[in-house]
C-alpha cells in the first residue's frame, strides 16, 4: 500500500537553528500538506500546497516557515530560527482531489527544540 | 475558536461492547467529515468518511452518524476489540476537492479485555 514517508523521524536541534523536514508524498497524490500536534493538544493544520504553490496557510505559519516541493517527489518544511514552542510532531499528509479517503498521513517528525 | 469540538477526552468501554465517539461542530459550511484513528507513534489512519447528502456510512464494525441540523456526528465501533484503543480525531472540511480539513481534539478510546 503506498505510503507517506517522513524523515527523520525524531529531529532535536537548538534553538535559532534552521531545520528542514522533509516528506515523500504518495507518487499520484496532488495536494500535500503540513500538520502538526505539540504534546496534549490537536492537530493543527499549517499549509496546504497545490500546483507548485500554497494554496492555503493558516496562522501559525508565518515569515519563519516555507515549504517546498524542490524535485516533484519530496516536500519539505523549513522553520528558521526555530523557538522552543515550536517542538511538536509535524505531520506531513498528501491526498488525490476528490478521494473519498481524504489524507494520507506520514508518521510524523518528531521535532524537540532545546 | 474550536470549529470542530470532541467534548470527551477520554472514554473506556469492555471488549465487545459499543464505543460511541462523538463530534460536534460549529461551521455550518462543513460538508464532508472524517475519522481517524492514531496509535501512538504513529501518523493519524483514515478510517471512514461521510458527506452531507448521507446521514449514515458503514464499513465492517464502524458506523459514522450524520446530523447535519444538529452539527453532530458520531463514530459507532461495534465489537469493540481491544486493537481499537487509540486516539480518534473528527475533522471536518467545506468540501472533498482539497480544502484542508479542520481537526478535533480528539478522543482517546480504551477498550479492555
Amino acid at each position: 500500500e503506498p505510503e507517506v514517508t517522513q524523515t527523520p523521524s525524531h529531529q532535536v536541534t537548538q534553538m535559532g537553528q534552521e531545520v528542514i523536514l522533509r516528506c515523500v508524498p504518495i507518487s499520484n497524490h496532488l495536494y500535500f500538506y503540513w500538520y502538526r500536534q505539540i504534546l496534549g493538544q490537536k492537530v493543527e493544520f499549517l499549509v496546504s500546497f497545490y500546483n507548485n504553490e500554497i494554496s492555503e496557510k493558516s496562522e501559525i505559519f508565518d515569515d519563519q516557515f516555507s515549504v517546498e516541493r524542490p524535485d516533484g517527489s519530496n516536500f519539505t518544511l523549513k522553520i528558521r530560527s526555530t523557538k522552543l514552542e515550536d517542538s511538536a510532531m509535524y505531520f506531513c499528509a498528501s491526498r488525490l482531489q476528490g478521494s473519498n479517503y481524504g489524507y494520507t498521513f506520514g508518521s510524523g517528525t518528531r521535532l524537540t527544540v532545546v | 475558536d474550536q470549529q470542530v469540538k470532541q467534548n470527551s477526552p477520554s472514554l473506556s468501554v469492555q471488549e465487545g461492547r459499543i464505543s460511541i465517539l462523538n463530534c460536534d461542530y460549529t461551521n455550518s459550511m462543513f460538508d464532508y467529515f472524517l475519522w481517524y484513528k492514531k496509535y501512538p507513534a504513529e501518523g493519524p489512519t483514515f478510517l471512514i468518511s461521510i458527506s452531507s447528502i448521507k446521514d449514515k456510512n458503514e464499513d465492517g464494525r464502524f458506523t459514522v452518524f450524520l446530523n447535519k441540523s444538529a452539527k453532530h456526528l458520531s463514530l459507532h465501533i461495534v465489537p469493540s476489540q481491544p486493537g481499537d484503543s487509540a486516539v480518534y480525531f473528527c475533522a471536518a472540511s467545506p468540501d472533498n476537492y482539497g480544502q484542508n480539513f479542520v481537526f478535533g481534539p480528539g478522543t482517546r478510546l480504551s477498550v479492555l479485555p
